[in-house]
């Protein structure tokens, strides 16, 4: 059984466009997080909710936008697409307090063309 | 400004010898020190942690030490198996802002058989 799922896995689109990952967990967490992780594979998080509620919005493009429709989900949407967007997009989830003992999906590799 | 800094990119060491990893750190305001791995096309997995409070933590093949005064952190693996060939994070947890995790670049281990 997955315990955190992305979609997609590979994702290939041209700039401008919109387009969206989304993320599952099955652990019964209360907290998710969405990494970026950049070609110089540095792993910075941008977001993370506890509970559907946003608790960390790092300085990212608003073009980046979190959405939880409830404490298993964590989708990212991203509109008008730039070519500095490609990266690998990690989804993650960690019981409420215990922030560190995160759990990560396999990612989606974003490609802006 | 790099947080936590892992100085070697990558570590090359034969099977059954000792692999050593090194982090440093700069904000003292880190409570938890962990250790993720990552394998290829995978997200990274939670392997070890250790509290501030503490200066040494181990598990099975794995041991973390912590020298507080030098801000620096290591994972051990006694002995090395080619299965642990991978890319190894360090991670700080940071009690002082949102308790977000901040990340290391990663060390790729490579163990040969």
């Amino acid at each position: 059984d997955t315990a955190v799922s992305q979609t997609p896995k590979y994702l290939v689109t041209q700039m401008g466009n919109d387009k969206s990952i989304k993320c599952e967990q099955n652990l019964g967490h209360d907290t998710m997080y969405w990494y970026k992780q950049d070609s110089k594979k540095f792993l910075k998080i941008m977001f993370s909710y506890n509970n559907k509620e946003l608790i960390i919005n790092e300085t990212v493009p608003n073009r980046f936008s979190p959405k939880s429709p409830d404490k298993a989900h964590l989708n990212l949407h991203i509109n008008s697409l730039e070519l500095g967007d490609s990266a690998v997009y990690f989804c993650a989830s960690s019981k409420a307090g215990a922030s560190y003992e995160q759990y990560f999906g396999p990612g989606t590799r974003l490609t802006v063309t | 400004d790099q947080q936590v800094k892992q100085n070697s990119p990558s570590l090359s060491v034969q099977e059954g010898r000792i692999s050593i990893l090194n982090c440093d750190y700069t904000n003292s305001m880190f409570d938890y020190f962990l250790w993720y791995k990552k394998y290829p096309a995978e997200g990274p997995t939670f392997l070890i942690s250790i509290s501030s409070i503490k200066d040494k933590n181990e598990d099975g093949r794995f041991t973390v030490f912590l020298n507080k005064s030098a801000k620096h952190l290591s994972l051990h693996i006694v002995p090395s198996q080619p299965g642990d060939s991978a890319v190894y994070f360090c991670a700080a947890n940071n009690a002082g802002n949102n308790r977000k995790l901040i990340w290391g670049l990663g060390t790729s281990l490579a163990v040969n058989p």
